[in-house]
């Protein structure tokens, strides 16, 4: 069974640029959720998505948003980087469901620089 | 909002030492509650959950107890070993799935 895998692991980009960071999630599981978590900081929900929907969202602004793919895979975008978008973004994947434990599974994360 | 506080850290212990990590929140209704483990250069791992008041989470040797009353949910271990060297975070879900709350997260460091 492959655990959630994150890519790019480190990511350098300047103010004003755009990034796209993507998650694979575990096999069987139907949701993905991102985070972003700020140096020492405990993780923010950022948004979640539930068979290729938006299934809720976080205090973020709409230059942060996503998609989940057919394959239950996901991007998160960020437009108009800021110096504050510098973190480690995390996406967890997990089984929704009745009956389904919904734990949700991390993946290492990809740490974003902004300069 | 939901909210979570955690005590201040960082903690740092002898081995075989008594663990305690406070936690504390603020919710609506009767929210799911979990510990979260992140070692150095990994992910979160699911260290222990608790989703009904009175319910007690342990694994690892790792326990926390569901307290409604006092809307807590302090982790405890017996005997830490160098290890157990990373850094833990309490979190809270509205319901037992669903968007994740966390503290601010305790960073504990275990000398031999």
């Amino acid at each position: 069974e492959t655990g959630v895998t994150q890519s790019p692991t480190h990511l350098i980009k300047t103010r004003g640029q755009q990034v796209t960071l993507r998650c694979s999630s575990q096999s069987g599981h139907n949701t993905v959720s991102w985070y972003q978590q700020a140096l020492g900081q405990g993780p923010q929900f950022i948004f979640q998505y539930y068979r290729e929907e938006e299934n809720g969202r976080g205090n973020f602004p709409p230059r942060f948003s996503g998609l989940q793919f057919p394959n239950y895979s996901s991007e998160l975008n960020v437009n108009a980087l800021e110096l504050d978008d510098s973190a480690l973004y995390l996406c967890a994947s997990s089984l929704e469901g009745q009956g389904a434990s919904n734990e949700q599974f991390f993946g290492p994360g990809t740490r974003l620089t902004v300069l | 909002g939901d909210s979570v506080t955690q005590m201040e850290g960082p903690v740092t212990l002898s081995e075989e030492a008594f663990l305690t990590i406070n936690c504390t929140y603020t919710a609506t209704g009767y929210p799911s509650l979990f510990w979260y483990v992140q070692y150095p250069g990994e992910g979160l791992q699911l260290l222990l959950k608790a989703t009904k008041a009175d319910d007690k989470g342990s694994n690892k040797g790792f326990e926390a107890t569901y307290r409604k009353e006092t809307t807590s949910f302090h982790l405890e271990k017996g005997s830490v070993q160098v290890s157990d060297s990373a850094v833990y975070f309490c979190a809270l879900s509205p319901t037992s799935y669903g968007k994740l709350t966390f503290g601010q997260g305790t960073i504990l460091t275990v000398h031999p």
